[in-house]
């Protein structure tokens, strides 16, 4: 089925550097969410992008939706420790059906 | 509280034994979704609802029943569990079919 592939899988940063992830579809999305889950807890909303090329901030993070409707970016500025946790990307694809990323795992070393 | 609930937090059953997982919102959202959290495949979708007594199919829905007879619940129903079903449950609600917002999850295991 659709599989939304995220990289890089794990990062492990020093507190203050910045961060980006992408995440790629092989079919066309309409809208490109980004999800923070942190250990036992469920996925957060941080941001989400409902037009091509959009980019949207939320305080030190900054995703993108793609041109192409199939890759999106995050970026998160100045890490900090409570930054830790997966990083999910999620959409409706045009069919509707919604998927969600493989993840990517954060680690920020203070 | 307002926000979404799931009940039970964690629970524990047999092969062969029915299971149902609730969820609730206050939110009054149109939509509702069940998803299953498994290491090495994410989330994925079993069922979704776009109001009350609209239910489809997600990614997964093989073994799963849902129903919708109220707008704020949302029961997800195993009416044999399996093995394979040990998971982790979330349960999400969203004004529109795209934002969703995530209960705490149930954590089942199936022995």
């Amino acid at each position: 089925g659709q599989q939304l592939n995220q990289s890089p899988q794990s990062m492990f940063i020093q507190e203050g550097e910045d961060v980006s992830m992408n995440c790629t579809s092989s079919s066309i999305f309409n809208t490109w969410l980004w999800y923070k889950q942190d250990p036992g807890e469920g996925p957060v909303l941080l941001i989400a992008l409902y037009k091509a090329g959009e980019l949207t901030s939320n305080g030190r993070l900054t995703a993108q939706f793609g041109i192409t409707r199939k890759d999106s970016f995050l970026n998160i500025s100045a890490s900090i420790p409570s930054d830790v946790g997966i990083y999910f990307c999620a959409g409706p694809n045009t069919g509707n059906q919604f998927y969600f990323g493989t993840g990517t795992s954060l680690t920020v070393i203070p | 509280d307002a926000g979404i609930t799931q009940s039970p937090r964690y629970k524990i059953t047999e092969t062969g034994r029915q299971v149902t997982l609730m969820c609730h919102q206050t939110w009054s959202h149109s939509y509702m979704f069940w998803y299953r959290q498994d290491l090495g495949h994410g989330l994925r979708l079993i069922y979704y609802s776009a109001a009350a007594d609209i239910t489809d199919k997600g990614e997964v829905p093989d073994g799963y029943v849902v129903s919708r007879s109220k707008t704020e619940n949302f029961p997800l129903t195993l009416e044999s569990a399996t093995r394979s079903q040990t998971s982790v449950y979330f349960c999400a609600s969203g004004q529109r079919g795209a934002e969703q917002f995530f209960g705490p999850g149930t954590r089942l295991t199936v022995l």
